[in-house]
């Protein structure tokens, strides 16, 4: 089944204590994305990569890592999260390019005490 | 800076009226696409369509249908005899690449219209 899984889905932690969310794809596509979702502000773009080894800063970017070292996998790097971090978070990943239909992970809510 | 509005933040409707969700943008590119997704109660993400800027032709897709306009920058998003399942907030997005129409392309969403069909 074609999906993008990202882990956890689920996480309260505290300020400071870094951690990893991590994205995977089964499609071979070549972009894939992360955004933040928070109430009242819809959906806004942290970080993209066009392809292995390719990324690139979206709207959001401060406070925050990503690494893309294979082409299924797409991390987001929280190095010392805060509290202004807690959001809803999803991965996403398209075939070519962003201008094709993403497909979406099932969310990762933090929350950073 | 490219934008999009979605002026309608909740929308509530009986079932089997008709809405219409309404998405206006702001782009100077002249090469940009639009894009409509769901998000229901559940929590994921689900790509309805996409319009590319030189495809005007409206959509039809079962209950869902969609009007693009240029004239007036918008890509208004009708659901026909509306269904307690299509509860749900709705995104409506725009990749450009912004003022100058050169660089990389952005992807914008609105912050989504909430909608209740209530039985």
């Amino acid at each position: 089944e074609a999906q993008v899984t990202q882990n956890p889905r689920y996480l309260i932690t505290v300020t400071g204590k870094k951690l990893t969310v991590t994205c995977s794809q089964n499609m071979n596509h070549e972009y894939m994305s992360w955004y933040r979702q928070d109430p009242g502000l819809g959906l806004r773009q942290i970080y993209y990569s066009m392809n292995v080894e390719v990324t690139d800063k979206g709207d959001v970017p401060e406070g925050y890592k990503v690494s893309r070292k294979e082409k299924r996998n797409f991390p987001l790097i929280l190095e010392s999260p805060s509290p202004n971090q807690t959001s809803l978070y999803f991965c996403a990943s398209s075939l070519s390019g962003v201008n094709q239909p993403q497909h979406f992970g099932d969310g990762t809510r933090l929350s950073i005490l | 800076a490219q934008k999009v509005t979605q002026a309608q933040t909740e929308i509530s409707v009986v079932e089997k009226e008709d809405v219409t969700l309404d998405c206006v943008y702001e782009t100077r590119d002249t090469t940009y696409y639009l894009f409509w997704y769901k998000q229901p109660p559940s929590g994921e993400l689900v790509f309805l369509i996409r319009r590319n800027s030189f495809d005007e032709q409206n959509e039809i897709s079962g209950r869902y249908s969609w009007n693009f306009q240029k004239s007036t920058s918008s890509f208004n998003f009708t659901i026909t005899a509306s269904q307690v399942v299509d509860s749900a907030v709705y995104f409506c997005a725009l990749l450009s690449r912004g003022e100058s129409g050169a660089g990389s392309y952005q992807l914008t969403f609105g912050k989504g219209t909430k909608l209740s069909v209530i039985p």
